[in-house]
């Protein structure tokens, strides 16, 4: 089964500070990887997916993640990180039983310290 | 335009009785997903529906969950005899089906489940 992990439970970061947002992946075939962010009491928010192509993908927000294929990684990324950035992020594969449901990450909580 | 919508936000229920979620997809989109979001689980996928095609019901935890999408738009999300660990977010999507598989998925709000 297709799965992705997010190994740290929380990222604190300074603003301004560079903020990057682990996730490794496990699939069979190509993998089609998204990013979401959920603030709270909130749904989940399309942030950027990479399918095939560019390894450096761009998204909202000014976030943009990097599909590295040799490490099964698709790192969140932002150069310089707001207040406003503190959320839940979750990655996710789409899944390849054919209903294209998405295999989510744990999510991580990113901490933006003014 | 409109996003998903989901209703109610919040729901508070006494554990033996019956609940009904609803969700009114993006209009166009054919494609709804029900996942579940709980302390400890995470994200899990519950069910799917793609047009007039048979659900995939393969992530309902038990019988007691069933969901039906009328008409190809509002989809409504049924728990039966509720038990205090039915308690979570339930988080609906849909997506367009353009004969790709890489679409992704608009989320509405969610519903907080609360079994006392």
């Amino acid at each position: 089964a297709q799965s992705v992990a997010q190994p740290e439970d929380q990222v604190n970061v300074a603003e301004g500070n560079p903020l990057t947002v682990k996730c490794t992946y496990s699939v069979s075939g190509n993998p089609y990887l998204f990013w979401y962010v959920q603030y709270p009491n909130r749904g989940l928010q399309f942030l950027l997916k990479y399918i095939t192509g560019d390894n450096l993908v761009k998204g909202s927000y000014g976030f943009e993640a990097e599909f590295n294929k040799s490490q099964t990684s698709f790192h969140l990324k932002k150069p310089s990180a707001l207040v406003s950035d503190s959320a839940l992020y979750f990655c996710a594969v789409r899944d390849m039983g054919g209903n294209n449901r998405l295999a989510f990450g744990k999510g991580n909580q990113v901490v933006v310290i003014p | 335009g409109a996003g998903v919508s989901q209703s109610p936000s919040n729901k508070v229920t006494e554990k033996g009785k019956d609940v009904e979620l609803r969700c009114d997809p993006i209009s166009g989109h054919t494609a709804l997903y029900w996942y579940r979001q709980s302390l400890g689980q995470g994200l899990e996928f519950l069910i799917y529906f793609q047009g007039n095609s048979a659900p995939d019901k393969s992530g309902l935890p038990s019988d007691r969950f069933s969901a039906e999408r009328t008409g190809g738009s509002v989809s409504t999300l049924t728990i039966q005899r509720t038990q205090q660990e039915d308690s979570a977010v339930y988080l609906c999507a849909s997506s367009p089906y353009t004969g790709v598989s890489y679409n992704e998925q608009f989320f509405g709000p969610g519903t907080r489940l609360t079994v006392l």
